[in-house]
């Protein structure tokens, strides 16, 4: 079983729409949790870190379920620039620094 | 936010050869910084923690004496590919922690450098 699994998708979502998808995560003890954006052929960047209590920011909202132990991700009005391979990626603070456990990704695609 | 370069960002080479990459830490400095690879259509995998002034922690799979790594200043790592093949060719990225970066729970955050693509004929 891996570690960190996404839905790898795609997920085709007319602009304007709203999407969500999910991460489930193996490990109990991870601590941290973040969600990136990779475009193709580019390095990921951050997008938002996943609080427990939940977060948004602008049209993104986070969540967080450790009993179930999966994080989601909801776009909001989707926009064309939105179309990017979203990673889930889960931190336990195994030592003073941490490992990064990656997914797969999930492949958001919106269409006109 | 704090930014990472990575040189070369796309090289070819015949097999055989050996490649260095180097990332760099341009705005803070790094006692930590990390190396993935990412395979078309996969996950990024980390294949070892550079450490600054000490020896690299590679993960389980990986040839240290494959893939030697040399953090030898606070904002510089490189990775070296040695006797490269082709299924060594991949995406290499490097990241790095700042660990002056203070945004509450994202205090570990990574930035990744923009990837350096190998290509081996």
């Amino acid at each position: 079983r891996k570690e960190v699994e996404q839905d790898p998708g795609p997920f085709n979502v007319p602009e304007g729409a709203t999407v969500a998808f999910n991460c489930t995560y193996s490990n109990s003890a991870s601590q941290s949790f973040f969600w990136y954006r990779q475009d193709c052929r580019k390095e990921p960047k951050l997008l938002m870190s996943v609080y427990s209590s939940g977060n948004e920011d602008g049209r993104f909202t986070a969540q967080l379920n450790r009993a179930s132990q999966y994080i989601s991700l909801l776009i909001r009005d989707s926009k064309l620039s939105d179309s990017a391979t979203y990673l889930c990626v889960v931190n336990w603070a195994t030592d003073s620094w941490g490992k990064f456990q990656f997914g797969a990704g999930t492949q958001v695609v919106v269409t006109p | 936010g704090a930014v990472v370069s990575q040189h070369p960002s796309r090289v070819i080479c015949k097999s055989g050869t050996s490649v260095k990459i180097e990332c760099r830490s341009l705005d803070f400095q790094a006692t930590t910084m990390f190396w993935y690879r990412q395979f078309p259509k996969q996950s990024l995998m980390l294949m070892a923690t550079s450490n600054e002034g000490s020896k690299a922690t590679y993960e389980q799979g990986v040839e240290k004496d494959k893939f030697l790594i040399n953090h030898a200043s606070l904002t510089l790592s490189t990775l070296t590919v040695t006797s490269a093949h082709p299924e060594d060719s991949s995406f290499y990225i490097c990241s790095a922690r700042d660990p002056t970066s203070g945004r509450g729970s994202s205090y570990n955050e990574q930035f990744f450098g923009p990837g350096t693509r190998l290509t081996v004929l």
